[in-house]
């Protein structure tokens, strides 16, 4: 199957601070989703982004589809964006979702 | 728009007791998928259903098996509980046409001693 991978696995922010997670992915992939998993464990959607780039408020995120690659972008981070990052594509003919391992990212004050 | 709903949401079972959970999707939604997440694993696809119907199904040994009512709402049924059945089970819904944005419920977090 396909072979997802994020980076970097672990992330510590002072608030106020920018980051990029990266996503790779071993295949084409007929779509992505990008998740953040609260402390309760909901996985929250962020971005649903086959290819471009979109922006919602700090959060933004651009998928390369042709270079199997997709990335998350938080601005000024605050305390609350603490938790994991997941991203996840379709596989094929497939409707379901591989995940990768996370991104779990702590901001301190 | 009411959200995806999980019952219960947590969950203490022995070795080889038996579990049923429920998922109920989000109005409209005919698609639901069930996720098994561990700490060891990650997260990891279990099956999906559409329209009462098992679409697809993941890596999962026989004892994981589901169904889907007419309404949509599905259960997922483990039977003879192990150890490493402990994890958080997550289930998404979709409208189930492919690769549509899938929204997940808050999950059943089951512990088996």
């Amino acid at each position: 199957g396909i072979q997802v991978e994020q980076s970097p696995p672990d992330l510590i922010l002072q608030e106020g601070a920018n980051s990029t997670l990266r996503c790779n992915f071993s295949d084409s992939v007929n779509n992505l989703q990008w998740f953040h998993q609260n402390p309760w464990g909901q996985l929250i959607n962020l971005f649903y982004i086959p290819s471009g780039t979109k922006q919602n408020g700090r959060l933004s995120a651009t998928t390369v589809a042709t270079e199997r690659y997709s990335l998350l972008y938080i601005s000024s981070s605050q305390t609350t964006d603490s938790g994991v990052y997941f991203c996840a594509v379709w596989e094929g003919g497939a409707n379901n979702l591989f995940f990768g391992t996370g991104t779990r990212l702590t901001v301190i004050p | 728009k009411a959200g995806v709903t999980q019952t219960p949401r947590y969950l203490i079972k022995t070795r080889g007791q038996q579990v049923t959970l429920s998922c109920s999707p989000i109005s409209g939604h005919r698609s639901v998928s069930w996720y098994q997440q561990t700490p060891g694993q990650g997260l990891q696809f279990l099956f999906e259903y559409f329209s009462e119907t098992q679409r697809n199904k993941g890596n999962f040994p026989g004892r994981f098996s589901g169904r889907q009512f007419s309404n949509s709402r599905s259960e997922m049924n483990v039977s003879t509980l192990e150890l490493g059945d402990s994890a958080l089970y997550l289930c998404a819904s979709s409208s189930g046409t492919a690769y549509n944005e899938q929204f997940f419920g808050p999950g059943t977090r089951l512990t088996v001693l």
